[in-house]
């Protein structure tokens, strides 16, 4: 069965600085889906980016990045220029067959934006 | 319209009520799902609809039943719940191929005295 870990419960970094969140899975399958959501204190989950785990290049959006090193089977979020409105839970989330095209997710990394 | 809403934001009820909770997209996405989430967890998938039919049901308890009267709307009704049900109640719809991700409304937050 696939799983997602994240293994920073929580990470505090200050406002204008880059702050990378770790994200590893483990599956048996070759083509699936990975993706960050965050949740802000307003409690929508909101997607952040996605990665097709075929496509070798790294999805960017603005200031989020990933590091997908497939054969590692690790999915960083890296987030540029931090700003408050960052704070949130990060979850890491992963899609394929077996999971029958239903999202599994990690245990989430509370971040905190510090002005 | 790129959103979903979900009615109402809040919810008190006794363990004998019956409630509803509401949820609506007008993106044309035919998959919509229901979540549980508690504090500083994941969501937990407990419904899922696929072209307003009950394709996942995560073995959820019957005190939950879930209704999808058209492809726009999807309803969450709920009674006899216990005081552990409290939690914030998510929707989520996709397009028809989910792997472009989902969109999630605000919840309800929910709690059972």
């Amino acid at each position: 069965a696939q799983t997602v870990t994240q293994s920073q419960p929580e990470m505090s970094v200050q406002e204008a600085e880059t702050v990378t969140l770790s994200c590893t899975y483990d599956t048996s399958e070759s083509n699936y889906y990975l993706f960050w959501y965050k949740q802000p204190p307003s409690r929508q989950m909101i997607l952040v980016i996605r990665q097709e785990a075929y496509k070798q290049q790294n999805a960017t959006e603005n200031r989020f990045s990933v590091n997908f090193q497939k054969a590692a089977k690790s999915f960083s979020l890296k987030i540029s220029d931090s700003q408050l409105g960052d704070t949130a839970m990060y979850f890491c989330a992963f899609m394929g067959v077996d999971s029958n095209y239903q999202l599994i997710w990690g245990a989430g990394t509370k971040l905190i934006i510090k002005p | 319209d790129t959103e979903v809403t979900q009615t109402p934001k809040h919810l008190v009820m006794g363990m004998t009520n019956k409630k509803s909770l509401k949820c609506e997209q007008h993106m044309g996405h035919r998959a919509m799902y229901w979540y549980k989430q508690k504090a500083k967890k994941p969501p937990e998938l407990m419904f899922v609809y696929s072209y307003e039919k009950l394709s996942i049901n995560e073995s959820v308890p019957s005190r939950f039943s879930p209704e999808c009267p058209n492809s726009s709307l999807l309803n969450l009704h709920l009674h006899a719940l216990q005081p552990e049900d409290s939690a914030l109640y998510l929707c989520a719809s996709s397009m028809d191929s989910s792997n472009y991700g989902y969109t999630f409304g605000s919840g309800t937050r929910l709690t059972v005295v």
